[in-house]
């Protein structure tokens, strides 16, 4: 089985600009979560879907901020505009049981 | 509140070396789980191990083992006769119910470095 699949791996887009991530959950995984992880905060939770309906998204920084789940096999985190302070490496993960499995992440670097 | 605490920034041995990761947890639930996730220099997270609440027997893997006190909320994690593979940054994390979908609250992580 294929894991978490997250696109692209690597992002460089200038402030201002709107980033958008992507993430393929596993198959038969119910629920899909959005991480961000930076040196100084280490890894915390942006939003996390049960059956394609956001439930918690507190994490979520502020309003340039966005995720939306239009299906079981897809999720998009949006960010627009986005600024230097927004660069970090996000993860998406998705679990069926009882464990979170990650996909490789996406670094953004907002220059 | 909860919070997890891992308070070895960095480690660094010597193969062949047993080390042990530190983690110290906060919760007021009676139900909760506890997760070790490894992070390789690739940059995935790769699941280690899941424990609950209820269940203090010590887990052992090949050359990694657990062990889980509730008297002291501590759920650390040893690696016997450390290889250079084993050199990742390695995350202890809290969660109320997962069955429920709930987040994972992640401790900073402990980078361990392992040479030849």
């Amino acid at each position: 089985d294929a894991g978490v699949i997250q696109s692209p791996r690597h992002e460089v887009t200038e402030m201002g600009q709107e980033v958008t991530l992507r993430c393929k959950p596993i198959s038969g995984h119910d629920y899909l979560f959005w991480y961000r992880q930076t040196m100084m905060r280490g890894l915390e939770l942006l939003i996390y879907f049960n059956n394609n309906v956001p439930i918690d998204d507190s994490g979520m920084p502020e309003d340039r901020f966005s995720a939306k789940m239009p299906n079981a096999s897809f999720s998009t985190l949006k960010i627009q505009p986005s600024e230097p302070r927004d660069s970090a490496v996000y993860f998406c993960a998705s679990q069926g049981g009882y464990e979170q499995y990650f996909g490789p992440g996406t670094r953004l670097t907002v220059t | 509140a909860q919070k997890v605490t891992q308070a070895q920034t960095e480690i660094s041995v010597v193969e062949k070396e047993d080390v042990t990761l530190d983690c110290v947890y906060e919760t007021r639930d009676t139900t909760y789980y506890l997760f070790w996730y490894k992070q390789p220099p690739s940059g995935e997270l790769v699941f280690l191990i899941r424990r609950n609440s209820f269940d203090e027997q010590n887990e052992i893997s090949g050359r990694y083992s657990w062990n889980f006190q509730k008297s002291t909320s501590s759920f650390n994690f040893t690696i016997t006769a450390s290889q250079v593979v084993d050199s990742a940054v390695y995350f202890c994390a809290l969660s109320r119910r997962p069955q429920a979908g709930t987040a994972l609250i992640f401790g900073k992580g402990t980078t361990l470095s392992v040479s030849s």
